[in-house]
């Protein structure tokens, strides 16, 4: 059982270019979510998914795009990086009801 | 907003107990309390949660006062492997989770 996988661990990206994070979890969770983790700081929330084909914004969106297909995948999309994007990206899955998330190890990205 | 108040940074010996506080005087009733850590820069690891009851599980135990307001997290025996940032989360049915600063546990040889 993999549980949370994110891809890739590591990233780095010029201003500009735009990038997908991936995120795959195979223990068939409803709840898909991102959060970002800036230096110091605890994680903070930027989109979050109850359902394929359903999508909701967290506290920071701007800047980046989600979609939900299937239940499996929920990939991260920066359309054009810049460098206040630079974070430790943490995507995370957990079932309905009061029950905790597992989160994948993160994706270290660089904006230069 | 997090919603729970945590000290900063705490120390503990290696060996003794670890009791972590949290603050959160204003929890509903349906509001669970839950607890994760992050060691290092990897992805948060969850602990334990409970909603009145005290709670324990292989890793800790989890004591919440009776007006819930409060709750301490208890590494029984700490090792070195413990340290990290702890958070203490508040969450109900259908809520992200809603991460605050923590609090950075140094266990100490």
């Amino acid at each position: 059982n993999a549980g949370v996988t994110q891809t890739p661990k590591f990233q780095v990206l010029k201003t500009g270019q735009s990038m997908t994070l991936q995120c795959a979890q195979d223990m068939n969770h409803e709840y898909m979510s991102w959060y970002r983790q800036d230096p110091g700081m605890g994680l903070r929330l930027i989109h979050y998914s109850v359902g394929a084909g359903i999508t909701d914004q967290g506290e920071v969106p701007n800047g980046y795009n989600v979609s939900r297909s299937t239940t499996e995948d929920f990939p991260l999309r920066l359309l054009s990086a810049a460098p206040s994007q630079t974070s430790v990206y943490f995507c995370a899955s957990n079932i309905k009801g009061h029950r905790e998330a597992f989160f994948g190890q993160g994706t270290r990205l660089t904006v230069v | 907003d997090a919603k729970t108040t945590q000290p900063p940074s705490m120390d503990c010996a290696e060996g003794r107990a670890a009791n972590l506080p949290c603050n959160h005087s204003t929890i509903s009733g349906n509001e669970y309390v839950y607890w994760y850590r992050q060691i290092h820069s990897q992805g948060p690891q969850y602990i334990i949660h409970g909603l009145k009851n005290n709670e324990t599980n292989e890793m800790a135990s989890l004591i919440i006062t009776e007006d819930r307001k409060s709750s301490t997290l208890i590494l029984p025996h700490a090792t070195l492997r413990d340290t990290a940032v702890y958070y203490c989360i508040r969450k109900n049915y259908g809520q992200n989770f809603v991460f605050g600063p923590g609090t950075r546990l140094s266990v100490l040889p």
